[in-house]
């Protein structure tokens, strides 16, 4: 079974734009979790989808939102980007009936100049 | 309050000696333990995992930890360290109800591997 994808893998946006990015899952899972990783805060959670449904989100102000499609596909996006949204952003799935059992894509490395 | 506290923030051995990475968890119960791996730039592979049956947990890469409830402990172990096990280790369990999402993250332990 292919693994969690990402994309893209690397970017570099400008303070004020705004950017979307892109997970999917391991095929028959439908949850789909977001977290941000910075040295200095460490792992800290986003959002969860599950069934094109917002399931769960963390302490994140309205900037950041996510979507999850039919497909269980999910975007996150982020507007009005601020240099402290540099940071690695990671996507796990997991499977059915095992949501504390999370599977992570790559991520995406996110530079904000 | 549901925690994991990983006990040492960076630990270094050399090739072909032992690892030993702690973790200690509060609960008032025995919750569900992983421990996850993420090499430089890389995104968190799951190591392995407990799920209250056998306390003595076998993971990938010849790694395995114990639960031990006593102790409140689930450290990470390794016969012999390989150059390639350097990375970062995270200590993770379940977060049950809130809104602070589904897992919780120790700080990580960052190994180094000499030759």
């Amino acid at each position: 079974k292919a693994g969690v994808t990402q994309t893209p893998r690397y970017l570099i946006k400008t303070r004020g734009q705004q950017v979307t990015l892109s997970c999917s899952p391991i095929s028959g899972h439908r949850s789909v979790s977001w977290y941000q990783q910075t040295p200095g805060q460490g792992l800290q959670f986003l959002f969860e989808y599950f069934s094109e449904t917002q399931r769960n989100k963390g302490n994140f102000p309205g900037r950041f939102s996510g979507r999850q499609f039919s497909n269980s596909r999910s975007e996150m996006n982020v507007s009005t980007l601020e240099l402290g949204d540099s940071a690695l952003y990671l996507c796990a799935s997991s499977p059915p009936g095992q949501t504390y059992e999370q599977y992570f894509g790559p991520g995406t490395r996110l530079t904000v100049t | 309050a549901q925690s994991v506290t990983q006990l040492d923030s960076h630990v270094s051995v050399s090739e072909g000696t032992p690892v030993l990475l702690r973790c200690n968890y509060s609960s008032s119960y025995s919750p569900s333990l992983f421990w996850y791996v993420q090499h430089p730039n890389k995104g968190l592979q799951l190591l392995l995992k407990y799920t209250s049956a056998a306390t003595l947990v076998k993971g990938i890469n010849g790694f395995e930890a114990e639960f031990k409830k006593s102790e409140t402990s689930f450290h990470l172990t390794k016969p012999s360290a390989h150059m390639s096990d350097a990375a970062e280790y995270f200590c993770v369990r379940p977060f049950y109800g809130g809104s602070q999402g589904n897992l919780i993250f120790g700080k990580g332990t960052k190994l180094s591997v000499k030759p």
